[in-house]
């Protein structure tokens, strides 16, 4: 089976900073990556797939990146509303470990 | 609009069994693929399994940690899909996700219904 592995598992960064999350697959997946960004109790939300297309309604500051096993999640300009824990998957079943995204 | 909605969960003692449904309604729920997910208090995402539509010949796939204890079914005339707990542990103590999608993602999540096994 495909294993998922995010980088960091947490970061803290400042309003208006750049942030990026990274996601590695055990082996080749082609483009079939997405992101999910889930908020304490609640549901996680699609942000992003076949690894760059932005989901309808998702933010433009939020952007996606890479191909075969190495793919980056990138937040342009962090605002507060973007503090949650965020999940890259190889679709339609394994996510990676997850990484907490906070506020300093 | 696509709407899932779990039910079924509750509080269940190690070694019993239960039984989730996932209504959903807002798209032709024969044409797609089922997927059940879950997540352990405060821990992150787990598949559980999922099952095909009937066009791909209605089969199923599990993960290794409930393959063998765990089913997954679907009446199309209802447009539910169920999971069945068997021998249930203390570890699958989780909310349960019932989603669709594609092989591109996962965009269509139930609210959850938590789970506890607990004696």
């Amino acid at each position: 089976d495909i294993q998922m592995t995010q980088s960091p598992s947490s970061l803290s960064a400042s309003v208006g900073d750049r942030v990026t999350i990274t996601c590695r697959a055990s082996q080749g997946i082609s483009n079939y990556l997405a992101w999910y960004q889930q908020k304490p109790g609640k549901v996680p939300k699609l942000l992003i797939y076949a690894a760059s297309t932005l989901q309808s309604g998702v933010p433009s500051r939020f952007s996606g990146s890479g191909s075969g096993t190495d793919f980056t999640l990138t937040i342009s300009s962090l605002q507060p509303e973007d503090v949650a824990t965020y999940y890259c998957q190889k679709p339609p079943k394994t996510f990676g470990q997850g990484t907490k995204v906070e506020i300093k | 609009e696509v709407q899932l909605v779990e039910s079924g969960g509750g509080l269940v003692k190690p070694g019993r069994s239960l039984r989730l449904s996932c209504t959903a309604s807002g798209f032709t729920f024969g044409d797609y693929a089922m997927s059940w997910f879950r997540q352990a208090p405060g821990k992150g995402l787990e598949w559980v399994g999922f099952i095909r539509s009937k066009a791909y010949g209605g089969t199923t796939e599990y993960a290794a940690s409930v393959k063998g204890r765990f089913t997954i079914s679907r009446d199309d005339s209802k447009s539910i899909a169920y999971l069945q707990m068997n021998s249930l542990k203390t570890e699958d103590t989780a909310v349960y996700y019932c989603t669709t999608g594609s092989g591109y993602s996962t965009p269509h999540w139930g609210q959850g219904t938590l789970v506890t096994v607990s004696s």
